[in-house]
């Protein structure tokens, strides 16, 4: 069965610093893999989606992300964060053959000035 | 641009009220998805379909009951609301090949 952990619930980093955050899937064929951002009371975005080819996947607002079959993980990444980058981050998985969408537990992140 | 429209932003029911949320897609998207989202939870889908009058239960489709009588219209029904169903109730809509998918903005309904 699908599934998406993301093993972090709440992560804080300084303003300008790097970001790493994490998702592991489970998933028996090669998956659809996604990441979101909601910020307060807003809907959800898309930041980046892998559906195949080169590993590394940018996304808007500076966003990457990188597919590792290896290790079934899809952590998302930022080399200098932003204080508007607050906000919870989702990272989900879909099945190729139904297109089904599974979501992990999200990841909020808070920014320190 | 899809639009995924769900009727209401804001709901509040009585306990063991019938309770219909809907939603319409416009883009002739296969698939369309409930879920619902509670804090520390994310979303976990209720129930999805993949086509007119074709319904698969996901993770938490107990207590909730769906209804897609046209591809542009996916119904979630709660027989009898109980408090436990007071959350953000979230549609998506996408292709059946899962290229894209397009949320509604949400209904946060209230069961009191």
């Amino acid at each position: 069965a699908q599934s998406v952990t993301q093993p972090d619930i709440h992560i804080t980093v300084s303003e300008g610093a790097s970001l790493e955050l994490r998702c592991n899937y489970s998933y028996g064929a090669t998956p659809y893999l996604f990441w979101y951002v909601q910020s307060p009371g807003q809907g959800l975005q898309l930041l980046l989606k892998y559906f195949s080819g080169d590993t590394l996947v940018q996304g808007i607002k500076g966003f990457e992300a990188e597919f590792k079959r290896s290790q079934s993980s899809f952590n998302l990444r930022k080399p200098s964060v932003h204080w508007s980058d607050a906000a919870e981050y989702f990272c989900a998985v879909a099945s190729s053959n139904t297109g089904k969408l599974i979501f992990g537990q999200g990841t909020t992140l808070q920014v320190k000035p | 641009d899809v639009k995924v429209t769900q009727s209401s932003r804001y709901l509040v029911k009585r306990t063991g009220e019938k309770v219909f949320l809907e939603c319409v897609q416009d883009m002739d998207h296969e698939n369309m998805f409930w879920y619902r989202q509670d804090p520390g939870l994310g979303l976990r889908l209720i129930y999805f379909s993949y086509d007119v009058k074709m319904k698969e239960k996901g993770d938490i489709p107990e207590g909730y009951s769906v209804s897609r009588e046209k591809k542009e219209r996916f119904s979630l029904i709660l027989e009898s609301a109980s408090t436990n169903q007071t959350s953000m109730y979230l549609c998506a809509s996408s292709l059946v090949s899962g290229g894209g998918y397009t949320f509604g903005s949400g209904t946060r309904l209230t069961v009191v």
